[in-house]
């Protein structure tokens, strides 16, 4: 059984640049097949996807935020990070880490982690 | 505002029947696209409820379907329960500018 778990800073200040790392256990990002990535929830509203990678290095962002955002992967640790450069409060959210698979052509976002709340503030 | 657009809320009482739509366009179900949809309980992740359109994850009960047709694609939930309230989303492809990943804006289910 796959597992996921975000860690990171729960509170930054404007401007900052923080890093939110995943941790995958039961299963290994360098095998292939899938995609992993970062999907964000603004307090009480709805799924926003940030961007994934693959185990290559190989990157795709939301073009709403690529300007900003930069994924990278680590396959000796099994983790994957997110950095997200001049937070705002626009940017306080639950992040989510999870695994897409390309199963069926479209992907789809079948292992989730629990979710780490960023907040933005001074 | 979602590329992919739900009905903000649906009820139903214990026992019926409701369904969920997710209206896109010509570059995301129009163009083929699969869609997904997933399950938020409250205070928790996501949940993959339905895969390509119409699939069901192991351990997923059968009174959770899903379907497709044209620009839109709608999640059925028959023998309504308690526990299935939740914030459900849908999810596919868009080939514009809008970015590889979209997601409805979700809708809220209230069991009466």
């Amino acid at each position: 059984q796959v597992q996921l778990q975000e860690s990171g800073p729960g509170l930054v200040k404007p401007s900052q640049t923080p890093s939110l790392t995943c941790t995958v256990s039961g299963g290994s990002i360098r095998s292939g097949g899938y995609y992993w990535s970062w999907i964000r929830q603004h307090p009480g509203k709805g799924l926003e996807w940030i961007g994934y990678i693959y185990y290559s290095g190989s990157t795709y962002y939301n073009p709403s935020l690529k300007s900003r955002v930069t994924i990278s992967v680590d396959t000796s640790k099994n983790q994957f990070s997110l950095k997200l450069s001049s937070v705002t409060a626009a940017d306080t959210a639950v992040y989510y880490c999870a695994r897409a698979s390309p199963a069926t052509g479209t992907m789809s976002f079948d292992y989730w982690g629990q979710g780490t709340l960023v907040t933005v503030s001074s | 505002q979602s590329v992919l657009t739900q009905p903000p809320s649906v009820s139903g009482a214990p026992g019926q029947r409701v369904t969920i739509s997710c209206t896109g366009s010509s570059s995301n179900i129009g163009a083929g696209y699969d869609v997904h949809w997933y399950q938020q309980l409250p205070g928790t992740a996501p949940k993959l409820l339905i895969y390509g359109n119409t699939n069901r994850p192991s351990g997923v009960p059968d009174r959770f379907s899903g379907s497709k047709s044209g620009t839109s694609a709608s999640l059925a939930i028959t023998g309504l329960q308690a526990e299935d309230e939740a914030d459900y989303y849908c999810q596919s492809y868009d080939s514009s500018l809008s970015g590889h990943v979209v997601f409805g804006g979700g809708t809220k289910l209230t069991v009466l």
